[in-house]
């Protein structure tokens, strides 16, 4: 069964930052790897899409890697603002199967303070 | 563009009553889904939906049913409430037949507490 893990579960940081949000996944054989935003008392929003064959993706600050070998995904964030602050969630598409198999970790929780 | 749109938005129920919660997209997509997010479990797929007129079970389908009434709707309906099913629930949808590895998109939640 596979699990998504995402350490740590909450932090910190001061305005200007550069940041790396970690998502580990015990199954390698996925599809995809998303990563998605949260902010309280809303749906997510899909920040970046990383397909199986592709080691990156990028969008404005926000930079996304993925090592399916190792089964580790990171989320980089550039220059950290106050508006960043929410929950950052990934998940993971196996490669076989339905939507059953999106599978999301708990999410870090993100504040930037002035 | 509504997106994603779910009501209600927060709804308390009696142990053993039955409601309804509805979703509409307006995308055009093929698939849609409902989750439920709990503290410390992350987000787990109740049922789905591939294209209209299809449904399918999930990771936590017991006591759900759902209706994909169109391609726009899909509602979730729970027979008889129980305060294990107090939590937030999310409607999304994504293009293609299935879920193919396309972005999916949410609405912003219904909370519901069983009391």
């Amino acid at each position: 069964k596979q699990e998504v893990t995402q350490i740590p579960a909450a932090l910190s940081v001061p305005e200007g930052e550069n940041l790396v949000l970690n998502c580990s996944f015990t199954d390698s054989a996925i599809y995809n790897l998303q990563w998605f935003r949260q902010d309280p008392g809303k749906g997510l929003t899909s920040l970046l899409l990383i397909q199986s064959s592709q080691r990156e993706q990028t969008s404005g600050r926000l930079n996304a890697s993925l090592d399916k070998s190792s089964g580790r995904s990171t989320l980089y964030i550039a220059a950290s603002q106050p508006g960043d602050s929410a929950t950052y969630l990934c998940a993971v598409y196996g490669d076989t199967g339905t939507a059953s198999k999106l599978t999301f970790g708990t999410g870090t929780r993100l504040q930037v303070t002035l | 563009n509504a997106g994603v749109t779910q009501t209600p938005k927060f709804q308390v129920l009696k142990t053993g009553q039955s409601m309804t919660l509805q979703c509409a997209q307006d995308m055009n997509h093929n698939s849609m889904y409902w989750y439920r997010q709990d503290p410390g479990m992350g987000l787990r797929l109740i049922y789905y939906s591939a294209s209209e007129g299809t449904t399918d079970k999930g990771e936590v389908p017991n006591g759900y049913n759902v209706s994909r009434l169109n391609k726009r709707e899909f509602s979730l309906r729970l027979e008889s409430a129980a305060p294990s099913q107090t939590s937030v629930y999310f409607c999304a949808s994504s293009p293609g037949q299935g879920y193919s590895g396309n972005t999916i998109y949410f609405g912003e939640g219904s909370w519901l507490t069983v009391v």
